[in-house]
């Protein structure tokens, strides 16, 4: 089983250059998210969907953008790349709320902005 | 801020002794906490969670422990194993949130 997949693992951007983070799931599951990971920081939310065409900003939006136009891709957008954004994304997915439900995490993608 | 926070960033202990990883918690709205292991290059995955309805919740050689009054929970690993040294992430959220809050990580190493 494929489970999330992210796309791709490492990416070297210079400032002011955008890209797109991809992540799809195969579990059929209808909340998807977006993490980053600072050295020595706990996960922070960025962005989350609760359904196809249904996104919401997560603690640390400013700089990122998303869509969800079908229930199994959560691409993530980085218009303006900045130093600050450099970080491991991590894409994740559940089936309902994360309560005792657990959530399926992709293998992360580690982003240097230079 | 902070609302949950892991204050030892790393932990050693021995191979077949056992492990208590600790996680303290503000925000007295959160009613559901997980733990999830983390290998470098990988994503976290799901190790267990407990409900504020419960203290304690077993899984094999995986218990957490809630203190509602105190906001405090652990998470005791027993016995440990090499393949336990990860870093382990503490969260929390409340029933109708559709997002957790995560600690910042506790680096467990467990030694022969």
């Amino acid at each position: 089983n494929a489970g999330v997949t992210q796309t791709p693992k490492f990416r070297i951007l210079k400032i002011g250059q955008s890209m797109t983070l991809q992540c799809t799931q195969d579990m059929n599951h209808n909340y998807m998210y977006w993490y980053r990971q600072d050295p020595g920081m706990g996960l922070k939310l960025i962005y989350y969907s609760v359904g196809a065409g249904i996104t919401d900003k997560g603690e640390v939006p400013n700089g990122y953008n998303v869509s969800r136009s079908t229930t199994e891709d959560f691409p993530l957008r980085l218009e303006l790349a900045a130093p600050s954004q450099t970080s491991v994304y991590f894409c994740a997915s559940s089936k309902q709320v994360l309560t005792n439900t657990e959530a399926f995490f992709g293998q992360g993608t580690r982003l240097t902005v230079v | 801020d902070q609302q949950v926070k892991q204050n030892s960033p790393s932990l050693s202990v021995q191979e077949g002794r056992i492990s208590i990883l600790n996680c303290d918690y503000t925000n007295s709205m959160f009613d559901y906490f997980l733990w999830y292991k983390k290998y470098p290059a990988e994503g976290p995955t799901f190790l267990i969670s407990i409900s504020s309805i419960k203290d304690k919740n077993e899984d094999g050689r995986f218990t957490v422990f809630l203190n509602k009054s105190a906001k405090h929970l652990s998470l005791h690993i027993v016995p440990s194993q090499p393949g336990d040294s990860a870093v382990y992430f503490c969260a929390a959220n409340t029933g109708t949130a559709s997002k957790l809050t995560f600690g910042t990580g506790t680096r467990l190493q467990v030694t022969l």
